[in-house]
């Protein structure tokens, strides 16, 4: 079936750096990833949206100049987080489309000290 | 965009009970309403799915209902077992726009054993 790779399954860096967050396709060419972000005991938020090729389309509220998508392939997305502040911890998850199975990663877990 | 409500947010039952959790959407074009359960820390996993164009679909201990006319889906577990502890999210998508789901905020389910 459809695998989604995700790397680093978990970051700790420290406030003001970036952290590069990777997602790939394994078995099949993902046309479009959505990236989501999840905050402890919350729901799972639709930050951005990315097709192979062109600009992310970033959800109300997600400012782009923070999280920088780049789908420059049909098998790699990352999200840089920049200038990370503690407020940006949480768990990033990216999910590729079209996927069988509606295929998430593994997720990232981002703690920013 | 489309909004999904999910309730109730905190569920406990006995082993052996019957668990329903109930999901809202507000755009009528929807037409895909997957499932998650989501262990903690961990990538959601799809466990049931129904389209738009079926009313009732059952895996199992597990069962999806939906009505469109009223926009509200809900899940059905049967016979539940501590290992169905977790949290679950209902999820709706839009054709077209591949695995783009908005997300309910999650009922975290405990099985007593």
């Amino acid at each position: 079936g459809a695998v989604v790779s995700q790397h680093p399954s978990w970051v700790i860096c420290k406030s003001g750096t970036s952290v590069k967050i990777e997602c790939r396709s394994l078995d099949f060419q993902a046309t479009t990833m959505f990236w989501y972000r999840q905050f402890p005991k919350q729901s799972l938020m639709l930050m951005a949206t990315s097709n192979e090729g062109s600009k992310a389309t970033y959800e109300q509220g997600v400012e782009k100049d923070k999280f920088l998508i780049n789908h420059a392939s049909l098998t790699l997305s990352t999200l840089t987080v920049t200038s990370a502040h503690p407020e940006d911890s949480s768990f990033y998850i990216c999910s590729a489309a079209p996927g069988a199975g509606y295929t998430f990663g593994s997720g990232t877990r981002l703690t920013v000290v | 965009g489309e909004n999904v409500e999910q309730h109730p947010s905190t569920l406990s039952v006995q082993e052996g009970d019957s668990a329903v959790i109930k999901c809202t959407y507000s755009d009528s074009a929807s037409n895909y309403f997957p499932w998650y359960k989501q262990e903690l820390g961990k990538r959601p996993q799809l466990i049931i799915d129904i389209r738009s164009n079926v009313g009732e679909k059952k895996d199992q201990r597990i069962a999806v209902t939906l009505n469109k006319t009223a926009k509200h889906f809900s899940l059905h577990i049967t016979e539940t077992q501590p290992e169905d502890s977790a949290v679950y999210f209902c999820a709706a998508s839009m054709p077209n726009t591949g695995n783009q789901f908005y997300f309910g905020t999650g009922t975290s389910l405990t099985v007593i054993p």
